[in-house]
């Protein structure tokens, strides 16, 4: 099983603050997904990444994949309340079905 | 369409019963799996299934059987259950493996006491 390290665990920040939360490994993923769940709900799809140095943007979310293809980072602009959730990472590296390895998430907490 | 639907939303069992989760599809996928999530844990792979009558281990299969009759439903079995299987469980379905869009249930929440 390929390890995915997020950090920081935990993030509470003040309305209009950015900030960028990191997926780490030593191992080289073929693609990578940010997820993100609200509480009582399933993980919904963010975006997916698959090229070294691929950076994607979704409104005030910048998505990079490192160029290694073993890391990669979130960051938020002007974070609002409604960013808060648990962002959580998955990186496949091929072999099947069961290739897709879930980071343990990012708890982040957006106060008005 | 109705996506992933999980039944129930809620559980309480004593230890040693044994339950089925419920969860189907109305996409058409040909793959779906079963997560627990444990804080601190994130989520793990119980089983999937890459196929109606294919199932396959995941990283904790212990404890849990899956069967894929049809393309819609995946069900989960508890054969006697345990409070380490106190969890969250997430059933879920994609067209494919790799980048592929994952859609998840709403989760069933599952207390063994």
């Amino acid at each position: 099983t390929q390890l995915l390290e997020q950090s920081p665990q935990f993030l509470s920040i003040q309305e209009g603050e950015n900030l960028t939360v990191y997926c780490n490994s030593s191992s080289v993923f073929s693609s990578l997904q940010w997820y993100r769940q609200e509480p009582g709900e399933g993980p919904v799809l963010l975006v997916t990444v698959v090229t070294g140095g691929e950076v994607k943007k979704l409104k005030r979310l910048t998505f990079q994949f490192g160029d290694a293809r073993k890391d990669s980072s979130l960051h938020i602009t002007a974070a609002q309340p409604g960013d808060t959730g648990l962002y959580l990472c998955a990186g496949y590296s091929g072999g099947g079905a069961d290739g897709l390895t879930f980071g343990k998430g990012t708890h982040l907490i957006i106060q008005p | 369409n109705a996506g992933v639907t999980q039944t129930p939303k809620f559980q309480v069992l004593k230890t040693g019963q044994s339950m089925t989760l419920q969860c189907a599809q109305d996409m058409n996928h040909e793959y779906m799996s079963w997560y627990r999530q444990d804080p601190g844990m994130g989520l793990r792979l119980i089983h999937y299934s890459v196929g109606a009558g294919i199932t396959d281990q995941g990283e904790v299969p212990n404890g849990y059987n899956v069967s894929r009759s049809t393309t819609e439903d995946f069900p989960l079995r508890l054969l006697s259950a345990a409070p380490s299987q106190t969890s969250v469980y997430f059933c879920a379905s994609s067209s494919g493996v790799g980048g592929y869009e994952q859609y998840f249930g709403p989760g069933t929440r599952l207390t063994v006491t």
